[in-house]
């Protein structure tokens, strides 16, 4: 495709429920992101990965969130034992190579419910 | 501990005057600043961009100006148009080993009026 790709566009889920969430990333681009945004706050830094590794983790929140991306290209966010706390849109971006300089292009997000 | 603040929740302006969207950080080890711009329901999409060795980056009617000592930067749209009623974030990022992982401050609404 022609842009960053997030499914689903919105999701609910029960407290305590697993989720996955995933992101198609524009084809070539070997860095990909993920952020979350809450209401009325910019995008937070969660994890990224360069090729298949994931080469800064520092923002997940607690072990509960996770993120593969097996073959370099498609990336999964799985959180366990979802809380209210978890709601927010959760935003993939791809750039060409990662580092300074390089455009991020952003997915549509994925806007999360947990009730 | 907020790195990047946009201390100006909203701005409204009248369609063909000048829009001023200002940013402050606090790490001197941020070394490149971007705008990225958000329209509802969609991700946020690339504006400009400046690196710290700059003060002035301009393209078309976007402009933005980079004052390192005052740790501050800004975002000029002149003439602003309707189109261009947004939320607008600026983000940084920093420092040797720079993966592209971006700090945002909280965002600006933007409203041009006609």
């Amino acid at each position: 495709g022609a842009g960053v790709s997030q499914t689903p566009s919105n999701k609910v889920t029960e407290k305590g429920k697993y989720v996955e969430l995933r992101c198609d990333p524009i084809s070539g681009h070997t860095a990909l992101y993920w952020y979350r945004q809450s209401l009325g706050q910019g995008p937070e830094f969660l994890i990224y990965f360069q090729g298949t590794g994931a080469a800064d983790d520092s923002g997940l929140p607690n072990d509960r969130f996770f993120a593969v991306r097996p073959e370099g290209s498609v990336s999964t966010l799985k959180i366990q034992r979802t809380e209210r706390g978890d709601s927010a849109v959760y935003l993939c971006a791809s750039s060409l190579t990662g580092g300074p300089g390089t455009e991020a292009f952003f997915g549509q997000g994925t806007r999360l419910t947990v009730v | 501990d907020q790195q990047v603040k946009q201390n100006s929740p909203s701005l409204s302006v009248q369609e063909g005057r000048i829009s001023i969207l200002n940013c402050d950080y606090t790490n001197s080890m941020f070394d490149y600043f971007l705008w990225y711009k958000k329209y509802p329901a969609e991700g946020p999409t690339f504006l400009i961009s400046i690196s710290s060795i700059k003060d002035k980056n301009e393209d078309g009617r976007f402009t933005v100006f980079l004052n390192k000592s005052a740790k501050h930067l800004s975002l000029h749209i002149v003439p602003s148009q309707p189109g261009d009623s947004a939320v607008y974030f600026c983000a940084a990022s920093k420092g040797s080993g720079n993966t592209g992982k971006l700090i945002f401050g909280q965002g600006t609404t933007l409203q041009v009026k006609p």
